[in-house]
Order: C-alpha cells, then structure tokens, then sequence
C-alpha cells in the first residue's frame, strides 16, 4: 500500500449510475495505471498516465474514463456504458528511484446491481 | 500479443516444504519480470524485480529466476510457512510498449501447518 491510498475500499452502485474511483499518490511518482481485477484473472489495465494532463487507453478502456489534472491524482470514472462494472479496481504507480517498478494501492471493490 | 500463464492455479503443501511457481510469457522480448504477492481482498506486494539483463533476484526465502530464451520464470520459496499462503502473481513490461505490463493470473498456495 506504502504512500498510495484508494477511497473508498468497497462501493455499491445502481446500474445506470456513474460512480468515480479516486487514487491518490504521496511518492512523487510520474506514471500512475489503473487495473481491474476479475476472479480467477490476471489484471487488466484500463487506463494508464505518463504526466499530468495526458493519459493513454489500455486493453479494456471502454465505459471508463480518466483525467490527471494533478501529479498526486488519477481519479477513474465508470461509466453507466460499461457492461460488466462489478471487480476489483487496483490503482498503481511507477517512478522515483525505482522507476521500473509498480506499486499497488489497496483497491476499491465496486458492486453494481 | 503477450500473454503469460502461472501453472498451477492452486498449489497446498506441508509447512517446511521448497516449493517453485512457474510463469511463462509467449514474447521474449521483456523489459523486466515483476513478481508480486495478493492476499484476499487487498492490493499487490511487490516481492522481487529482475532485469531483462539478470538471471535471478534473491530476497530472504524467496529466489526468481529468468531465462528469457525459453519465456519463463520461476519462485522459489524456501522453507515454506502458513504466513506464505497468498496469491502470487507475475507480469512482464514489454520492450516495445514500456508502459504496458502483461500479467498472469496467479497461483493460489496454501501451505498448512
């Protein structure tokens, strides 16, 4: 977990509803991901931040959205266009002296009935 | 596209025991290999980091090897304790796209006492 904190840990949305994820980072680090979890899967990324103001679509980016307005922050919006919301959503970060490691948040399970 | 594979799913062996995690990626061409530890419901634990460069990373009980050639990796747990038991994922960071890190979908151990 060290210095990246996700809010809240579990959260239940109506379908139809869009619901934002927030992921906030105190290590300094420039590139900061965001990954959904299935069971039994590895994880996925959705959405990925090189620097502020700019940000790329992973492998599964549709119904999600992001900004990166600040360097401590990469919030994730799903959207009522994702069909199958319910996971485990797990935020990580990557820079300062060990630039080619990840480092995980505790994630945020979000259930949408 | 990259895809890695962790064989077993699940593993459960005596306390005490040496036990080896296998993963395998299908591109060769990887930047490093990152293994990490998930408990229930919680985020990723970095455990080892090893270059593209190096054969093996050595932490306490715990040994990664590489061997590039044949896109495979294995965890050595030494001495296994109940405290061990988690889900232990890896995943590669591609050469080409930097930003992209491919994991698998772990291996669920169980060491009881």
């Amino acid at each position: 977990d060290g210095g990246i904190t996700q809010s809240p840990k579990y959260l239940f949305r109506k379908e139809g509803q869009n619901v934002t994820l927030s992921c906030e980072q105190n290590l300094n680090h420039d590139a900061m991901y965001w990954y959904r979890q299935d069971p039994g899967q590895g994880l996925r990324l959705i959405y990925y931040s090189q620097i502020v103001n700019d940000f790329q679509k992973g492998d599964i980016a549709e119904g999600y959205s992001v900004s990166r307005e600040k360097k401590e922050s990469f919030p994730l919006t799903v959207t009522s266009a994702q069909k199958n919301p319910t996971a485990f959503y797990l935020c990580a970060t990557a820079g300062g002296d060990r630039p080619y490691e990840q480092y995980f948040g505790p994630g945020t399970r979000l259930t949408v009935t | 596209k990259q895809e890695v594979t962790q064989i077993p799913a699940a593993l459960s062996v005596p306390e005490g025991e040496n036990l080896v995690l296998n993963c395998s990626f299908t591109d060769s061409a990887i930047y490093n290999l990152q293994w990490f530890r998930q408990d229930p419901g919680k985020g990723l634990t970095s455990l080892l980091l090893i270059q593209s460069s190096q054969r093996e990373q050595t932490s306490g009980r715990l040994n990664a090897s590489l061997d590039k050639s044949s896109g495979r990796s294995t965890l050595y747990i030494a001495a296994s304790q109940p405290g061990d038991s988690a889900t232990y994922l890896c995943a590669v960071r591609g050469t080409y796209n930097f930003n992209k890190f491919y994991f698998g979908s772990g291996t669920k151990l169980n060491v009881k006492p």
